[in-house]
């Protein structure tokens, strides 16, 4: 069964502290694993597709890579902005109609204080 | 670019009542459309995969009776759920693949809060 798991449920971090956030995957057939953000009461907003072990992106204070069984999501010098939800999810090519699905992680309450 | 959009943002209706949800892509075509169902505290939950001309597919437990969905352009799917009831309460997401093969790009609506009285 495919599956998603991210650590920690939840993670507070002081202004300024550096820290990562954990995605492992059990996903076979896995087409590229994705980081959202998401706010309380939006929709998810896209942060990053990895698709191949080794594989790196960064966008602002934030760096995104993955291994063959794990993605991790690094926040340098987190600012209180950067509190949110933070959701990991692997896509599978299944074909057909069911192309493209996205198995999604429990997410991961960053909390950073001033 | 890949904006979603999904109206309306929040809905209350009565129990019994037909509710419409709709998603667009504004600067995208998308084949293929997803809408979530998400709980309080909880991680989004994967209702049904829509592809424009055909019928949507459903994930297992789902009602498709309850839950209809028409994909009926490039830029437009909508979720219909009908004879709401209180359970039914929760805040709806779609998503909109862009087209291409390596593109699994999934992009997000900002979701509309339903409450059923």
């Amino acid at each position: 069964e495919d599956q998603v798991t991210q650590s920690p449920e939840a993670l507070r971090l002081q202004e300024g502290e550096s820290s990562s956030l954990n995605c492992s995957y059990t996903v076979s057939g896995l087409r590229g694993l994705f980081w959202y953000r998401q706010d309380p009461g939006k929709g998810p907003e896209f942060l990053f597709t990895l698709y191949s072990a080794g594989e790196e992106k960064e966008k602002e204070r934030l760096k995104a890579t993955l291994t063959k069984k794990e993605s991790f999501l690094h926040i340098t010098a987190p600012k209180p902005e950067d509190s949110a939800t933070y959701l990991c999810a692997g896509s599978i090519n299944a074909g057909g109609t069911s192309y493209g699905k996205l198995t999604f992680g429990q997410g991961t309450i960053l909390t950073v204080h001033p | 670019g890949a904006v979603v959009s999904q109206h309306p943002s929040w809905v209350i209706c009565k129990s019994g009542t037909s509710v419409k949800i709709e998603c667009r892509s504004l600067d995208f075509q998308a084949t293929t459309m997803f809408w979530y169902r998400q709980f309080p505290k909880q991680s989004l939950m994967l209702m049904a995969t829509s592809n424009e001309g055909s019928k949507a597919t459903y994930e297992q437990g789902v009602e498709k009776d309850k839950f209809l969905i028409n994909h009926a352009s490039l830029t437009l799917s909508t979720l219909t759920v009908t004879s709401a009831h209180p359970e039914d309460s929760s805040f709806y997401i779609c998503s909109a693949r862009q087209m291409g093969f390596f593109y699994n790009e999934q992009f997000f609506g900002p979701g509309t809060r339903l409450t059923v009285l």
